[in-house]
């Protein structure tokens, strides 16, 4: 099983509001990743969670806001976005190290208002 | 800067024909190669991974590596319009973080 699961597909939010998006795998990785994308351009890194702790931040504003609850579970909690986050944003899973393949969640299309 | 380079197309390949799409890195040190395929609007699939040098095989996928030269390339035999996406290139070193190259738009046309 490669599945990883992400919601909601779809969020619009004001500038105002708070909302999270939600990353599941079930396939004992160790290692998840938050990643933006904007259209035509290849995944942006934002955060790498490694046994559960904040290994990389890529200079994320703080208007995004990792958590790892526990092994399986990835959230991101946004606040105050602007229009210049929406993008397509991306949860994946990997065992830690370099030989490990990365598999991608569907995505959650954030479009902020 | 560690970087990965891709052509970015689109390549355009007629149905039943060899598609190669190529990939150069600057980091010496990396470890693993992948390839992901993007639908327009979806997120990447992974489609083939590889680690040594020379070619590995899957279907009709075969990823090439050369170390020596920073250089893997994806060859798809008998292309189909269904193969028609945006081909991503990510190298891995020996952290977590992967690099991935621009990306190579492919059309498969009929």
């Amino acid at each position: 099983d490669t599945e990883v699961t992400q919601t909601p597909k779809h969020l619009v939010m004001g500038m105002t509001n708070k909302k999270s998006l939600k990353c599941e795998q079930h396939m004992g990785h160790r290692a998840m990743y938050w990643y933006k994308q904007k259209a035509k351009k290849p995944p942006e890194l934002m955060f790498v969670y490694s046994y559960e702790k904040l290994s990389i931040n890529e200079s994320v504003p703080s208007r995004f806001s990792p958590e790892c609850p526990n092994s399986s579970l990835l959230n991101l909690h946004l606040h105050a976005l602007q229009p210049e986050d929406s993008a397509l944003y991306l949860c994946a899973s990997s065992q830690p190290g370099g030989l490990y393949e990365q598999y991608f969640g569907p995505g959650t299309r954030l479009t902020v208002t | 800067q560690k970087e990965v380079e891709q052509n970015s197309g689109p390549l355009s390949v007629p149905e039943g024909a060899i598609a190669s799409l190529n990939c150069t890195y600057s980091d010496r040190g990396s470890q693993s190669f992948f390839w992901y395929r993007q639908y327009s609007g979806k997120s990447p699939e992974l489609i083939m991974s590889i680690y040594s040098n020379g070619d590995k095989e899957d279907g009709r996928f075969t990823a090439q590596l050369n170390k020596a030269s920073q250089y893997v390339s994806l060859l798809i035999r008998d292309s189909q319009p269904s193969d028609s996406a945006t081909y991503l290139c990510a190298v891995k070193n020996a952290g977590n973080m992967l690099t991935f190259g621009g990306g190579t738009r492919l059309m498969v046309k009929p």
